[in-house]
């Protein structure tokens, strides 16, 4: 099974920040990577897609893609107590299945 | 627009009993994925439907199996329930296509004792 990492955490960072969230995945094939928010108790939350080398920005949120390094990357700029919650790393292996990397739990304090 | 709706919400089961449990997707949307989550495993691939078809399977026991129905509505099904079935069962509805992304329901949090 193709595998992606996510560091647990908790990623502490103070209200106003640059949060920064990384994950690395293991098939070099995948084209496809997604960013999922999940509060303490709900269901996952869809963020971001991205599927070309490089940044991608919608709001205060940035992903970044590196094909070459594997790695897939989540900046929150000017981070919020809101955001606090677990941030869900999915690669898309191929035949409509996606894995998850098991979360970086972020704590924005105010 | 209607999310993505799963019932029950909550359930507890004793083991070597069987559940149901049932998904309705985003209206339009024809690929219905179920995935469970537990604490120590994170999210797993259980299966993806799309018009009633099995297109891919996860590395889970033939206890599992599930359904799709014609208005793309789908079932999943545990049979012989055993302690390690308890988690959060999520199911997630989309387009014909996975890279255009999911939208998970709310969830079934399933409880074996």
């Amino acid at each position: 099974q193709k595998e992606v990492e996510q560091n647990s955490g908790p990623l502490s960072v103070p209200e106003g920040a640059i949060a920064s969230l990384n994950c690395t995945y293991s098939d070099r094939g995948s084209q496809s990577f997604f960013w999922y928010r999940q509060y303490s108790g709900k269901s996952p939350e869809l963020i971001m897609s991205i599927y070309s080398n490089g940044d991608k920005e919608d709001g205060r949120f940035t992903a970044q893609l590196n094909k070459a390094s594997q790695y897939v990357s989540l900046l929150i700029r000017d981070s919020q107590p809101s955001d606090s919650a677990t941030y869900l790393c999915a690669v898309n292996e191929g035949f409509q299945k996606l894995v998850f990397g098991t979360g970086t739990r972020l704590l924005v304090s105010p | 627009k209607a999310g993505v709706t799963q019932t029950p919400r909550y359930l507890i089961k004793t083991r070597g009993q069987q559940v149901t449990l049932s998904c309705s997707p985003i209206s339009g949307h024809r690929s219905v994925s179920w995935y469970q989550q537990t604490p120590g495993q994170g999210l797993q691939f259980l299966f993806e439907y799309f018009s009633e078809t099995q297109r891919n399977k996860g590395n889970f026991p033939g206890r599992f199996s599930g359904r799709q129905f014609s208005n793309s509505r789908s079932e999943m099904n545990v049979s012989t329930l055993e302690l390690g079935d308890s988690a959060l069962y999520l199911c997630a509805s989309g387009w014909a296509d996975l890279d255009y992304g999911y939208t998970f329901g709310s969830g079934t949090r399933l409880t074996v004792v």
